[in-house]
């Protein structure tokens, strides 16, 4: 099975900071990630495909980057209405989430 | 507008077997793999089951084999999730979510609904 690691777990930032998240796979996965944002009581919802293609609709300040096992997401300029839990999820083999970054405001 | 509409969660003891239902609307629902995708009280997402467009493939998370079963009909433009032997770690919301293919090996969850809250407890 392919494990997904994320970091950090959880981040404050300022609004107009640049965020960045890691995501580590167990195994080559070349660019089989997608990354999703989850806003409490939400349902998930894709923001990246194919660890740098953003989803239609999604704000540019978001973006994605990496293949092999090492990817970074990326918001150019954090805004209030980031504060989320951003995840990795890899579809390689299966389907499996990392664990999840809380983002907030400091 | 594509709506995923989930019903069916609830309480139910350990042991006991549940039927979720989730009604899609909005696109062509034959056309797509669907999955359901879970989350524990306070934890991460974990998915536990797909399905091919005509049924003819499905596949799931270890820790459900042989306990969960997905299916679909396509004329009722319905997914399912038929759970049984439940146990107190089966506790979650249970989301349907369209499960996007495009190129060779294309995949992205790219619509949610809004979920369903299963619990297992005595």
């Amino acid at each position: 099975d392919i494990q997904m690691t994320q970091s950090p777990s959880s981040l404050s930032a300022s609004v107009g900071d640049r965020v960045t998240i890691t995501c580590q796979a167990s195994q080559d996965i070349s660019n089989y990630l997608n990354w999703y944002q989850q806003k409490p009581g939400k349902a998930p919802k894709l923001l990246i495909y194919d660890a740098s293609n953003l989803e239609t609709g999604v704000p540019s300040r978001f973006s994605g980057s990496g293949s092999g096992t090492d990817f970074t997401f990326t918001i150019s300029s954090l805004q209030p209405e980031d504060i989320a839990t951003y995840y990795c999820q890899q579809y390689d083999n299966l389907l499996t989430f990392g664990p999840g970054t809380k983002v907030d405001i400091k | 507008e594509v709506q995923l509409v989930e019903s069916g969660g609830g309480l139910v003891q350990p042991g006991g077997s549940l039927r979720l239902s989730c009604a899609a609307s909005g696109f062509t629902f034959s056309s797509y793999w669907m999955s359901w995708v879970r989350q524990a009280p306070g934890k991460g997402l974990e998915w536990v089951a797909n399905i091919k467009q005509d049924g003819s493939e499905k596949y799931y998370v270890d820790s459900v084999k042989g306990r969960f079963t997905i299916s679909r009909d396509n004329a009722k433009n319905s997914l399912y999730l038929q759970m049984n032997s439940l146990r107190a770690e089966d506790t979650a919301v249970y989301y349907c979510a369209r499960d996007r293919r495009y190129g060779d090996y294309g995949h992205a969850f790219d619509y949610w609904g809004q979920g369903t809250l299963v619990t297992v407890s005595s």
